[in-house]
């Protein structure tokens, strides 16, 4: 069985500052790693994705990742953030190799981006 | 390219009563799931469909809760009778493939309100 922490429930972080968001997971097998993004009364966006070979993901609006299978995690960071970015982002894994393609989601963070 | 459709986007009814939801995936996506996502949690899998067929409803409450998919196209998932801890938002999403690690693309989701 899979699952993921997201500790922070909630980053504050001022316009333009850097931005890391920790997500790390447990599982008896290899996985996939994923984020995604929630606007407010929207559904969730694909961010980026870990599949396999390079351990740097780099997603859409400026958001990169890096998967680290020692210490069994996958931090989303941005170097500069807008207040556009302020979202709930969720991180999720999925089996490799499992016959389904079921997602198991930590708790969220939600990055709220002040003037 | 026309996303995941969802209706009704909210929803209120009292305890006991029935409820249903709609989804429309995008076209030619094979698989389709619906997900609950009680405020504060991560989307969590309640089925998965691949066409018409069943992969995955370990986590259905099936005295309660029901899913099709008649046509291997749209899908409704019911609820009977609704209890106060069903308070959620219900995602639709598809994928174009079973295995993963193939994207899922959300709906804006259902926000259902049990009283």
């Amino acid at each position: 069985a899979q699952s993921v922490t997201q500790l922070d429930s909630q980053v504050p972080v001022f316009e333009e500052a850097p931005v890391e968001l920790r997500c790390n997971y447990s599982s008896s097998v290899s996985v996939y790693l994923f984020w995604y993004v929630q606007y407010p009364n929207q559904g969730l966006q694909l961010l980026l994705k870990y599949l396999s070979g390079s351990t740097l993901v780099k997603g859409i609006n400026g958001f990169e990742a890096e998967f680290n299978k020692s210490q069994t995690s996958f931090h989303l960071r941005k170097p500069s953030v807008h207040i556009s970015d302020t979202a709930e982002y969720f991180c999720a894994v999925s089996a490799y190799g499992g016959a389904t393609n079921k997602l198991i989601f930590g708790t969220g963070t939600l990055l709220a981006v002040q003037p | 390219e026309a996303g995941v459709a969802q209706s009704p986007r909210y929803k209120i009814i009292e305890k006991r009563q029935s409820v249903a939801f709609w989804c429309n995936p995008i076209s030619g996506h094979a698989t389709l799931y619906w997900y609950q996502q009680i405020l504060g949690q991560g989307p969590k899998l309640l089925i998965q469909f691949q066409n018409n067929g069943v992969v995955d409803d370990s986590q259905l409450p099936k005295d309660r809760f029901s899913a099709e998919r008649l046509k291997g196209v749209d899908s409704t998932l019911k609820i009977q009778p609704a209890k106060l801890e069903d308070s959620a938002v219900y995602l639709c999403a598809s994928s174009l493939v079973q295995g993963p690690p193939d994207t899922q693309y959300f709906g804006p989701g259902t926000r259902l309100t049990v009283l």
